[in-house]
């Protein structure tokens, strides 16, 4: 499978606290996105990163990129009880004939107690 | 403006019966996806149109899943003699254009076989 893998699998912490997610994955890439989820539906875009950066901030979101160790995380501050949710990273290849299919990680379970 | 929608919702059936999952896309959005998120296998691709090019059908997993765009615009996602491992919440998403980064998702339809 091409599937990436992210940990924590699950993640609780409280109001006001930072929550750090990692993403790994297996295939070369020329971007990476970060994705949420709300109670099992549709997916909402949060940020995107290009294998050629290495950080990205929007709002209380920072993302960081290591095509080295085929590795990323995202870092949300001063989480808040709404951040409730689950996150996923998602790839994609287009070279080489590849479409821009998203390929996603296995997603962080993030619960923000008030 | 209106984003993607999906319907049904959600869809019981029994096992062996065919059923179609329809998706409206954003006005305008020549990329349309199909994913599908199961318990056991996570968040993968099924199939993408792009225009008028022949879709990439890389993800479907059998020859009992096919899909089609009619004129550019609604997607129909086919499961014929559905067998219970196909219950997952099937996602439709849309994007500008080719290789435009970010997706757009429908709130997705909730299969269950018995």
């Amino acid at each position: 499978s091409q599937q990436g893998e992210e940990d924590p699998q699950a993640l609780s912490i409280q109001e006001g606290e930072n929550a750090t997610m990692n993403c790994s994955y297996k295939t070369s890439i020329n971007n990476l996105q970060w994705y949420r989820q709300n109670s099992g539906r549709g997916l909402v875009h949060l940020i995107l990163i290009r294998s050629n950066e290495r950080e990205k901030h929007s709002g209380r979101l920072r993302v960081t990129l290591d095509t080295s160790k085929k590795s990323s995380s995202l870092l949300i501050t001063a989480s808040r009880a709404a951040d409730t949710a689950s996150y996923f990273c998602a790839t994609t290849w287009v070279y080489g004939g590849a479409t821009n299919k998203l390929i996603f990680g296995t997603g962080t379970l993030l619960a923000v107690q008030p | 403006g209106a984003g993607v929608s999906q319907s049904p919702s959600n869809k019981v059936t029994e096992k062996g019966k065919d059923v179609e999952l329809r998706c409206d896309p954003i006005s305008g959005h020549t990329a349309l996806y199909w994913y599908r998120q199961s318990l056991g296998q996570g968040l993968e691709f099924l199939i993408y149109f792009q225009g008028n090019s022949a879709p990439d059908k890389s993800g479907l997993p059998s020859d009992r899943f096919s899909a089609e765009r009619t004129g550019g615009s609604v997607s129909t996602l086919t499961i014929q003699r559905t067998q219970q491992e196909d219950s997952a919440v099937y996602l439709c998403a849309s994007s500008p254009r080719d290789w435009y980064n970010e997706q757009f998702f429908g709130p997705g339809t909730r299969l269950t076989v018995l």
